[in-house]
């Protein structure tokens, strides 16, 4: 069972701090990862997706992937109360056609 | 058109009906998906279709589920003889297949009654 593993949260962090997400995956073969955020009663919508070891920044998240240690993770910088909603990590175990496997996600809370 | 759409937004059936979910991707998108997602869960896989084809119905929980997308756009889902256990939002997703993720509609919250 390839599995995607998140805390359920909630995080809470005050306006204007540093949010962070983690992820963990069980296939160590999987190449493509993706963040997406979920307003309560909406679909969720693509925020960043990242393929490489590192870090990948787009505006005030950074997405950082570490293969070897099967972990992605999302940070939001300068969090707003908009950025309140579930982060759902997904995981890409299909080897490209991205039939891809969701965590349960995280519920960020964003105190003004 | 511009996003992905679905319908009907809601539908509420009786156990044992059948009923019919409408998916239509973003135009020129390849791909499409059909995820399902129960409260407090993140979305599960149920068929991909490259073009017209079922690339992936693995999964697709039993044989009371079918889907099509005849002409390689438009996708229906089909549930026969529906049972309580079927309620859940049933999201669409489209996709140019290059890796970028996908487009998901707004989804179709089905009940089961």
């Amino acid at each position: 069972q390839k599995e995607v593993e998140q805390n359920s949260g909630p995080l809470s962090v005050p306006e204007g701090a540093i949010a962070s997400l983690n992820c963990t995956y069980s296939d160590r073969g999987s190449q493509s990862f993706f963040w997406y955020r979920q307003y309560s009663g909406k679909s969720p919508e693509l925020i960043m997706f990242i393929y490489s070891n590192g870090d990948k920044e787009d505006g005030r998240f950074t997405a950082q992937l570490n293969k070897a240690s099967q972990y992605v993770s999302l940070l939001i910088r300068d969090s707003q109360p908009s950025d309140s909603a579930t982060y759902l990590c997904a995981v890409d175990y299909s080897g490209g056609y991205q039939k891809v496997t969701f965590g349960t996600g995280t519920k960020l809370q964003v105190i003004p | 058109g511009a996003g992905v759409s679905q319908t009907p937004s809601n539908k509420v059936t009786e156990k044992g009906k059948y009923v019919e979910l409408r998916c239509d991707p973003i135009s020129g998108h390849t791909a499409l998906y059909w995820y399902r997602q129960s409260l407090g869960q993140g979305p599960e896989f149920l068929i991909y279709f490259q073009g017209t084809g079922a690339a992936d119905d693995s999964g697709l929980p039993n044989d009371r589920f079918f889907a099509v997308r005849p002409e390689g756009s438009v996708s229906t889902l089909k549930i026969q003889r529906t049972e309580r256990g079927d309620s859940a939002v049933y999201l669409c997703a489209s996709s140019l297949g290059g890796g970028e993720g996908y487009t998901f509609g707004s989804g179709t919250r089905l009940t089961v009654v």
